[in-house]
């Protein structure tokens, strides 16, 4: 799996946009964007994926640079409650059948 | 729901005890894997099995053993525990399907191995 590189902290306010990136310069043609996200005490919850295309569902986008080198995760009116820990993977899996490869993810603090 | 129970949330075991972790799911899911997390190095898988009685090794499965009878249950064995296996233990599931991406992740067991 290739590696990613995600900054260790973010703050946000809330109410406003989080947009957290990730570095994914050595992703392979057929790996996928995923994202997770731990709140505290609390084991991983999915949140998106993608493999080129921006995507969307209730919970955030997705947006895939075109050479897909890298990716933003946004939270479009961040709350308290998404304060977590955010982890961008890329893996070939298009099925979780495989583990996942999570690295230190991004520390999200939205201040009220 | 999709739920996946773990066994406890918190455990204290000595070192050279044989300790059991119990992981359950719900949503009749192939595959089930165990991961520890410790701080600074992120999720790191143990073990996964995607059938019953099929095993496969992660990246640590040193000092560990799996068991897997039924589909909904996944064991995680320490043979025997040492202090450095006191860890955040996740155990997740997830269908092979190939239109499903998602793994679902239990609670989490806090072991201390004293």
């Amino acid at each position: 799996d290739a590696k990613t590189t995600q900054p260790t902290s973010m703050d946000c306010a809330e109410g406003r946009a989080a947009n957290l990136p990730c570095n994914h310069s050595t992703i392979s043609g057929n790996e996928y964007v995923y994202w997770y996200r731990q709140i505290h005490s609390q084991g991983p919850q999915y949140i998106i994926h993608g493999l080129k295309n921006n995507e969307t569902n209730e919970m955030a986008s997705l947006i895939i640079t075109e050479d897909r080198k890298s990716s933003t995760l946004i939270l479009p009116h961040a709350t308290l409650r998404d304060t977590a820990v955010y982890y961008c993977i890329v893996s070939y899996s298009g099925g979780g059948a495989d583990g996942l490869t999570f690295g230190k993810g991004t520390h999200l603090i939205i201040q009220p | 729901d999709v739920k996946v129970t773990q066994s406890s949330r918190y455990l204290v075991k000595r070192t050279g005890e044989k300790v059991f972790l119990e992981c359950v799911q719900d949503m009749d899911h192939e595959n089930m894997f165990w991961y520890r997390q410790d701080p600074g190095l992120g999720l790191r898988l143990i073990y996964f099995s995607y059938d019953v009685k099929m095993k496969e090794k992660g990246d640590i499965p040193e000092g560990y053993s799996v068991s897997r009878e039924k589909k909904e249950r996944f064991s995680l064995i320490l043979e025997s525990a040492s202090t450095n296996q006191t860890s955040m233990y996740l155990c997740a599931s997830s269908f092979t399907d190939r239109n499903s991406y998602e793994q679902y992740f239990g609670p989490g067991t806090r072991l201390t191995v004293t």
